[in-house]
């Protein structure tokens, strides 16, 4: 079935390196998309979103492409700080469900940054 | 200001009680939603609320799973004769109107033995 997806299910980096999470999408009918991030013991936080009529946006420190051709998604986290480790979920809202926004969640990917 | 609150945090239930999540919204926002979210899985969604009506409950498993929301804006969760496959984190969120940004509470984990 259709689904979010995420590749790697942890990266470790050294502070002060880039991050760059990835993630797939199969519903080609998806227009609007989300990362969030996730600590321990804590709700799901907003970082980043895109449509799907855009294939960059930038945020501070991070930075959303989008490539619809091949329905992926990556963000990327500039000079990674300890305080970034945490759990990375993409979110998609496929434009079917129409009038709410009600994402879905991919698996995740757990960031571990070292000092 | 204040975020979502969750009440309890935590939540031991034997199997076959009932158990009730409380949500406590951003005040003033507009929609409510619940998820469901198993260990080392993202949330899945379960219901909605635009106000006190709840316009999409889909993602509920089964009829042991009740939400309500009867003045707009706490709202509780209902889980009857809990199973231990029923053991998440469940997660409330709130955003001013329907394509909002989502604002998350800390969830509550409920584990069913």
């Amino acid at each position: 079935g259709e689904s979010v997806g995420l590749h790697l299910p942890t990266l470790s980096v050294q502070e002060g390196d880039n991050s760059i999470i990835n993630c797939a999408y199969s519903n080609s009918a998806s227009d609007y998309f989300i990362w969030y991030k996730q600590e321990s013991g804590k709700g799901p936080q907003f970082i980043i979103d895109i449509r799907s009529n855009m294939d960059k946006r930038q945020g501070q420190r991070v930075t959303v492409l989008l490539n619809k051709t091949v329905k992926h998604l990556s963000l990327q986290i500039a000079a990674t700080q300890p305080g970034d480790s945490a759990v990375y979920f993409c979110a998609e809202n496929p434009s079917s469900r129409g009038g709410s926004y009600i994402p879905t969640f991919g698996r995740g990917t757990s960031l571990i940054v070292h000092p | 200001g204040a975020g979502v609150s969750q009440s309890p945090r935590y939540k031991v239930a034997k199997r076959g009680q009932d158990v009730a999540l409380r949500c406590d919204p951003i005040s003033g926002h507009v929609s409510l939603f619940w998820y469901q979210q198993a260990l080392g899985q993202g949330p899945e969604f379960l219901t909605y609320f635009q106000n006190e009506a709840q316009l999409d409950k889909s993602g509920l498993p089964s009829d042991r799973f009740f939400a309500e929301r009867p003045e707009g804006s706490v709202s509780t969760l209902k889980i009857q004769r809990t199973q231990q496959e029923d053991s998440a984190v469940y997660l409330c969120a709130s955003s001013l109107a329907a394509r909002s940004e989502q604002y998350f509470g800390p969830g509550t984990r409920l584990t069913v033995t």
